[in-house]
């Protein structure tokens, strides 16, 4: 499994764009890159995937360089409910064993 | 649809007592899978089930944990005689296949005093 790297914070306040970057420099050409968000007192959430270049729903975009050996997950204006841990996971299709790191916690203040 | 349930919430048990965690899948959904996390720390792997059968429990400890999802009702996941450090948030997710696109459900919290 490719080992992934993404800071331990981040601050941010409402109305503003969160960036957080994975580095993920050993990841295989099968393996995808995916999001997943984490409340207090919740299981994880699964936001967003994408192989290559940008993929964009509802929630966030993922920005992927076409290196992929970093990921860039981008939350657009967020709000106090977006505070949460957010794990970035670099898995082959099949994958079941999910692996979670520490996560960027993203505290959003008003 | 509902969602992937768990029960109890929360548990507290004393040390040498046992613990049962219930969870019960999204409707449509025959592929379970238990992780544990620690304090501070992220979500590790358990085990895998279908129905009726272990698929792979790798990351089970070898002695006191066990787990089974039935053919009828929820899976469950049995710790035995429990310890201190047994004391974490345990998740359960289920998926309609074997696939890394999970459903977690909100966890029980299990504290061993």
């Amino acid at each position: 499994l490719a080992k992934t790297t993404q800071p331990i914070s981040m601050d941010s306040y409402e109305g503003q764009e969160v960036n957080i970057t994975c580095s993920h420099n050993n990841i295989a050409t099968n393996d995808y890159i995916t999001w997943y968000q984490q409340f207090p007192s919740q299981g994880p959430r699964f936001i967003i995937q994408g192989y290559k270049t940008k993929v964009t729903n509802e929630v966030a975009s993922l920005f992927i360089p076409a290196d992929r050996k970093s990921s860039t997950l981008s939350l657009p204006r967020v709000s106090l409910s977006d505070t949460a841990v957010y794990y970035c996971l670099v898995l082959t299709e099949g994958d079941y064993k999910l692996s979670f790191g520490a996560g960027t916690t993203v505290t959003v203040r008003a | 649809n509902a969602g992937v349930m768990q029960n109890p919430r929360h548990l507290v048990r004393r040390r040498g007592q046992e613990a049962r965690l219930r969870c019960s899948p999204m409707k449509g959904h025959s592929h379970v899978y238990w992780y544990r996390q620690l304090p501070e720390e992220g979500l590790k792997f358990m085990v895998y089930l279908q129905k009726e059968n272990i698929i792979d429990e790798s990351g089970m400890p070898k002695e006191r944990f066990s787990a089974e999802f039935p053919k009828e009702g929820p899976s469950i996941l049995r710790i035995q005689q429990v310890v201190r450090g047994d004391s974490a948030a345990y998740f359960c997710a289920s998926s309609p296949d074997s696939s890394h696109e999970q459903y977690f459900g909100p966890g029980t919290r299990l504290t061993v005093t």
